[in-house]
């Protein structure tokens, strides 16, 4: 059964580091790319990069370029979002998916990123 | 700002036929490229209902359906149950941006 587990909801103060993970399971990891996707509260869906775990190739939204970094551990089949310097506007719930031939067939469950003073 | 539209809202009662729209343009949906759609019910992820413009996944109902043409897409719910109340997104990719795009999203609401 193919899943994808989010790491726990985290709560950080403006100009702290982040990283959060997504742990694969029950396919072969280097096959699919995996996909990241915001939602700030109340609002849609927003893609935000992706990542070949196989190379480490990453494509990046020309919105998100520069304030995040996505890379992969294929030794733990985990995919990772990172910030350097969180902004309140980062507060969301963010989504890994896996990415098969252009769409996102299995989600993560979500992890919801706070950042507040 | 989203290069993906959808209306923002489409009701209609149990049993009825309700359709979404995604415009996009020549740099994505008109360019060739697929068309998705996921269903995001309350309080949960995006769930994959559409994919390669038409086809449904094994588990979605066959109320579904999708269909593109030109610049625009569109998502067919027949015979609408209280449990397709949700929010619905179209994704494509966009040359321009050299990235995928989601809709602007759909509210359903059955009345």
């Amino acid at each position: 059964e193919v899943q994808l587990v989010q790491s726990e909801a985290e709560v950080k103060k403006p100009g702290e580091s982040l990283r959060i993970s997504c742990k694969t399971s029950g396919y072969r990891f280097s096959s699919y790319w995996i996909s990241w996707v915001r939602q700030m509260p109340g609002k849609g869906l927003e893609w935000m990069g992706r990542i070949d775990p196989s190379d480490s190739d990453t494509n990046y939204s020309p919105s998100f370029q520069g304030h995040v970094t996505i890379s992969a551990d294929k030794s733990f089949s985990t995919a990772y979002l990172q910030w350097s310097s969180l902004k309140a506007s980062d507060t969301a719930m963010y989504y890994c998916a896996r990415q098969y031939t252009g769409y996102d067939d299995y989600w993560g469950q979500g992890t919801l990123v706070t950042v507040s003073s | 700002q989203s290069v993906l539209t959808q209306p923002p809202s489409v009701s209609g009662a149990p049993g009825q036929r309700v359709t979404i729209s995604c415009t996009g343009s020549s740099s994505n949906i008109g360019a060739g490229y697929d068309v998705q759609w996921y269903q995001q019910l309350p309080g949960t992820a995006p769930k994959l209902l559409i994919y390669v413009n038409n086809n449904r996944p094994s588990g979605v109902p066959d109320r579904f359906s999708g269909s593109k043409s030109a610049t625009s897409a569109s998502l067919a719910i027949t015979g609408l149950q209280a449990e397709d109340e949700a929010d619905y997104y179209c994704q494509s990719y966009d040359s321009s941006l050299s990235g995928y795009v989601f809709g602007t999203g759909t509210k359903v609401t059955v009345l």
